[in-house]
């Protein structure tokens, strides 16, 4: 039981060039999240699905694009880095017993120069 | 887009003290109010989940109330130690969607 899982870890582009960043849930939770945390800004929603088949922009959607494919995998894509998406992206799944609540992966530190 | 607030930014307390800090949000549409701590290199773990007028939470030294009608959330830290430093997040659960919209955060640093 991996939880959220989040690939790649670490990644450095050069500006224009595009990248997937991937996320896969196996807690069967419906809502799936693009976060990205900036200094000083908290985590700054970029998009989200609230199920398979459905995407909602969130405050950041710009530069962005996303895939919810199935219930597991939901896909974030630069399709030309610039230096402002320089950051670090969370995914995160909305779930649990009781009071739903985020449940986050481990985060990509991407690098555009 | 929805103003969801924090304060202080930033705050130092002294080993052994208590602190509070505040999170303000929209009074309309409400559905979940949470909380997250947030370590240095780590991924935010949730604190708390509100949805009731009124609900106080509470998990060992870290308690959280919550007020819907005027929009803010208190979280309170009753003798803090070292291992309380961290970031703190409230976010906003927007009813009628899965739009979960966090605050810029409180960064707190225990001195010993």
């Amino acid at each position: 039981n991996a939880g959220v899982t989040q690939t790649p870890k670490f990644q450095v582009l050069k500006t224009g060039q595009s990248m997937t960043l991937q996320c896969a849930q196996d807690m069967n939770h419906n809502s799936m999240y693009w976060y990205r945390q900036d200094p000083g800004m908290g985590l700054r929603l970029i998009y989200y699905s609230a199920s398979e088949g459905t995407t909602d922009k969130g405050e950041v959607p710009n530069g962005y694009n996303v895939s919810r494919l199935n219930k597991r995998e939901f896909s974030l894509r630069l399709e030309s880095a610039a230096p402002s998406q320089t950051s670090v992206y969370f995914c995160a799944t909305l779930g649990g017993a009781e009071n739903e609540k985020l449940f986050f992966g481990s985060g990509t530190q991407l690098s555009v120069l | 887009i929805l103003n969801v607030e924090q304060s202080p930014q930033s705050l130092h307390v002294q080993e052994g003290d208590s602190t509070n800090f505040t999170c303000s949000f929209p009074s309309s549409n409400f559905y979940a109010l949470h909380w997250y701590r947030w370590e240095t290199a780590k991924s935010p773990k949730a604190l708390f989940v509100m949805t009731l007028n009124g609900d106080e939470k509470k998990k060992g030294r870290i308690s959280a109330t919550l007020n819907t009608k005027e929009g803010y959330s208190y979280l309170y830290i009753k003798g803090s130690q070292p291992e309380d430093s961290a970031t703190y997040l409230c976010a906003f659960l927007n009813f009628g969607n899965e739009k979960l919209t966090f605050g810029t955060g409180t960064r707190l640093t225990i001195i010993p």
